[in-house]
């Protein structure tokens, strides 16, 4: 099983569209949760982290539900530059001081005119 | 923009061609990784250094050799790879391993095996 499972997509909305991309993690372990934000043919590059509580960003929304072990990323009014792969990423505290990141295989979003 | 530089950012290899990528970044930090991304699939962690010191390596095939010569460079030596090592190769850094500093990433190398 796959620590973090993602829908890959496509997902295709029109400007100014809410759109919202899930995620579930395997490790109960997992200790701290992110959004990364990858562009075509571009490196990732953190978009928000996860908190407990839930937590925004200007049209960016993320939760977690640790009981069901589910994270979820909301965008309001989307816009052209939203377009991108985002990665669901979670820090898994393996019982040692060396935890680790794992990778979802990102949802691809594009947003049209 | 980035604080951590990758060349070259293309590379087509025969199998039988020994290349070396590199990695360096302008942070300050202490953490730097190896990843792994493949088409259609998730970032793979291939290996970690801390401080010079190698803390992990995500049994990657041998033909991989990283190596860290200070906090701020990180290379990695490629011989004898297959068709299927085509990916596109990422370092990032952090200022500590296995926390939950943000890791900030490289462009990227983009292999092509031969």
């Amino acid at each position: 099983r796959k620590e973090v499972e993602q829908d890959p997509g496509p997902f295709n909305v029109p400007e100014g569209a809410t759109v919202a991309f899930n995620c579930t993690y395997s490790n109960s372990a997992s200790q701290s949760f992110f959004w990364y934000r990858q562009d075509c043919r571009k490196e990732p590059k953190l978009l928000m982290s996860v908190y407990s509580s839930g937590n925004e960003d200007g049209r960016f929304t993320a939760q977690l539900n640790r009981a069901s072990q589910y994270i979820s990323l909301l965008i309001r009014d989307s816009k052209l530059s939203d377009s991108a792969t985002y990665l669901c990423v979670v820090n898994i505290d393996r019982g040692s001081t060396l935890g680790r990141l794992y990778f979802g295989r990102g949802t691809q979003l594009t947003v049209w005119p | 923009e980035t604080g951590v530089t990758q060349t070259p950012r293309h590379l087509v290899m025969g199998m039988t061609n020994k290349k070396s990528l590199k990695c360096e970044q302008h942070l300050g930090h202490n953490a730097m990784y190896w990843y792994k991304q493949s088409a259609k699939k998730p970032l793979e962690l291939m290996f970690v250094y801390n401080f010079k010191e190698q803390t992990e390596n995500n049994s990657v095939p041998s033909r991989f050799s990283p190596e860290c010569p200070n906090s701020s460079h990180l290379f990695l030596h490629l011989h004898t790879l297959q068709p299927e090592d085509s990916a596109l190769y990422l370092c990032a850094s952090s200022l500590r391993s296995g926390t939950t500093d943000t890791q900030y990433f490289g462009p990227g190398t983009r292999l092509t095996v031969l």
